[in-house]
């Protein structure tokens, strides 16, 4: 079964331009998170996709935001880049339960951003 | 100004020995709880779960302990190995319509010398 698969892994952006990172999870899982981990913050949500809607977003400016396809990959895009936006960006799948019912979160590899 | 990074706290053992990492929470509506491990260059990964109506689970060679009076969560890694050296998180979650939210922790660098 194949594990959660981010592209691409590696990224160098210079000031101000926009970047588009991508995340397809395991198979049968119909959410995505994604998540942003850096030295200084560690490990922060961004927001939530479940069945192409956003359900959750975290305490991001509005220059981050993602989509979910109708097969539950989901795209994260970053405009405007910022040298403080370098991190890892990573994104984790699971099923997405009924309201309230959480199930097991599985990362992959992650997309090491860099901006000059 | 210049960003000061996380002073992660550290636990180092000797191979063989039993590992204890622990993990304060603040949300009290927090009633789920994962550990990752989380090696260089590589995302995290999931070690074990626990739901807020349990307060121990056992896996293969580690155990997680809830304590909700407290909000402490610990994991135990029984007869450790190098392998085993990495970050741990502990994530939260908060139910209800913190959908796919995890908080974390800052993380415990292990390390397990041979």
């Amino acid at each position: 079964k194949a594990g959660v698969t981010q592209t691409p892994r590696y990224l160098i952006k210079t000031r101000g331009q926009q970047v588009t990172l991508s995340c397809s999870p395991i198979s049968g899982h119909r959410s995505v998170s994604w998540y942003q981990q850096t030295p200084g913050q560690g490990l922060q949500f961004l927001f939530e996709y479940f069945s192409e809607t956003q359900r959750n977003k975290g305490n991001f400016p509005g220059r981050f935001s993602g989509r979910q396809f109708s097969n539950s990959r989901s795209e994260m895009n970053v405009s405007t880049l910022e040298l403080g936006d370098s991190a890892l960006y990573l994104c984790a799948s699971s099923f997405g339960g009924p309201v309230g019912m959480n199930t097991e979160a599985f990362f992959g590899q992650g997309t090491r951003l860099t901006v000059v | 100004g210049e960003s000061v990074g996380l002073h992660l706290p550290t636990l180092s053992v000797q191979e063989g020995d039993n590992s204890i990492i622990n993990c304060a929470y603040s949300n009290s509506a927090s009633d789920y709880f994962i550990w990752y491990k989380q090696e260089s260059g590589k995302g995290p990964q999931f070690i074990i779960d626990i739901r807020s109506n349990m307060d121990k689970r056992q896996g293969q060679r580690v155990t997680v302990l809830l304590n909700k009076t407290v909000k402490h969560l610990s994991l135990q890694i029984a007869a450790t190995q190098p392998g085993d050296s990495a970050v741990y998180f502990c994530a939260e979650n908060a139910g209800g319509t913190s959908y796919g939210k995890l908080t974390f922790g800052q993380g415990t660098i292990l390390t397990v010398h041979p």
